[in-house]
C-alpha cells in the first residue's frame, strides 16, 4: 500500500527566509506526486505536480519541488516566503484505481506559520 | 464557471439522523471524489466515481453512501450519523490527475 509521510507537523519561518517542507513516500512503482496548499477555511489548491521527466518541478506562487527517487522524497521549497504563504501544506501520491483512474493518498500536512 | 460547489457549509446533526451533502461541478469532469479531513490525519478518501453510474469505495467508506446519476452531481449520504463522523468534508473533481476541491462542509454530530 502506498503512503505519504510529512514529518514536520508545524514549521515557523521568518518572512523573507527560505523554506523547505519535507515529504517522503512509499510506493511500488513510479509515483505521481503532488503538493497542495490549504488556506484557513478553504479547500485545497494544487501547487505543483510530478509525473515524469525533469525531477525539479516548478509550481505556482514561486514554489518548486524536487523528486529524489533514491531518497523516496519530494520536498517543497521556496527561496523567500511571504506572509501570505501561511497555510497548511499537503503532499500526496497518486495511483491507479480499480477503474484505471487516479486515487490520491495524502500526508497528514505541515502547518506553516510566518513571523514578521 | 463556478468550479466545485458544496452545500451546506455548516451542519449540526444529532446521532442517528441522516442527511445528504451536496456536491456539483460545472467542468464536465468524469472523476469525482469525497474526502474527510480530520486533525492530524490529512485527507482520507471516502468514495469516488469515474462517471455517471460508476462508483467505488475509498479508504473509509463505512457509514456513507454515494450515487452518480449525472456528470455534474455527486452527493454523499450519511445514513445514520455518528459522532465519529464529525469532520470537514471535501468534494473534488479531477482531470488528468489535477483535483479541484470544493470549499468544504463542516459537519458536527452531537
Amino acid at each position: 500500500a502506498q503512503s505519504v509521510t510529512q514529518p514536520d507537523i508545524h514549521i515557523t519561518v521568518s518572512e523573507g527566509a527560505s523554506l523547505e517542507l519535507r515529504c517522503n513516500y512509499s510506493y511500488g512503482a513510479t509515483p505521481y506526486l503532488f503538493w497542495y496548499v490549504q488556506s484557513p477555511g478553504q479547500g485545497l489548491q494544487l501547487l505543483l505536480k510530478y509525473f515524469s521527466g525533469d525531477t525539479l518541478v516548478q509550481g505556482i506562487k514561486g514554489f518548486e519541488a524536487e523528486f529524489k527517487r533514491s531518497q523516496s522524497s519530494f520536498n517543497l521549497r521556496k527561496p523567500s516566503v511571504h506572509w501570505s504563504d501561511a497555510a497548511e501544506y499537503f503532499c500526496a501520491v497518486g495511483r491507479l484505481s480499480n477503474f484505471g483512474n487516479e486515487k490520491l493518498t495524502f500526508g497528514t500536512g505541515t502547518r506553516l506559520t510566518i513571523i514578521p | 464557471n463556478a468550479g466545485v460547489t458544496q452545500t451546506p457549509k455548516f451542519q449540526v446533526l444529532k446521532t442517528g439522523q441522516s442527511m445528504t451533502l451536496q456536491c456539483a461541478q460545472d467542468m464536465n469532469h468524469e472523476y469525482m471524489s469525497w474526502y474527510r479531513q480530520d486533525p492530524g490525519m490529512g485527507l482520507r478518501l471516502i468514495h469516488y466515481s469515474v462517471g455517471a453510474g460508476i462508483t467505488d469505495q475509498g479508504e473509509v467508506p463505512n457509514g456513507y453512501n454515494v450515487s452518480r446519476s449525472t456528470t455534474e452531481d455527486f452527493p454523499l449520504r450519511l445514513l445514520s450519523a455518528a459522532p465519529s463522523q464529525t469532520s470537514v468534508y471535501f468534494c473534488a473533481s479531477s482531470y488528468r490527475y489535477e483535483q479541484y476541491f470544493g470549499p468544504g462542509t463542516r459537519l458536527t454530530v452531537t
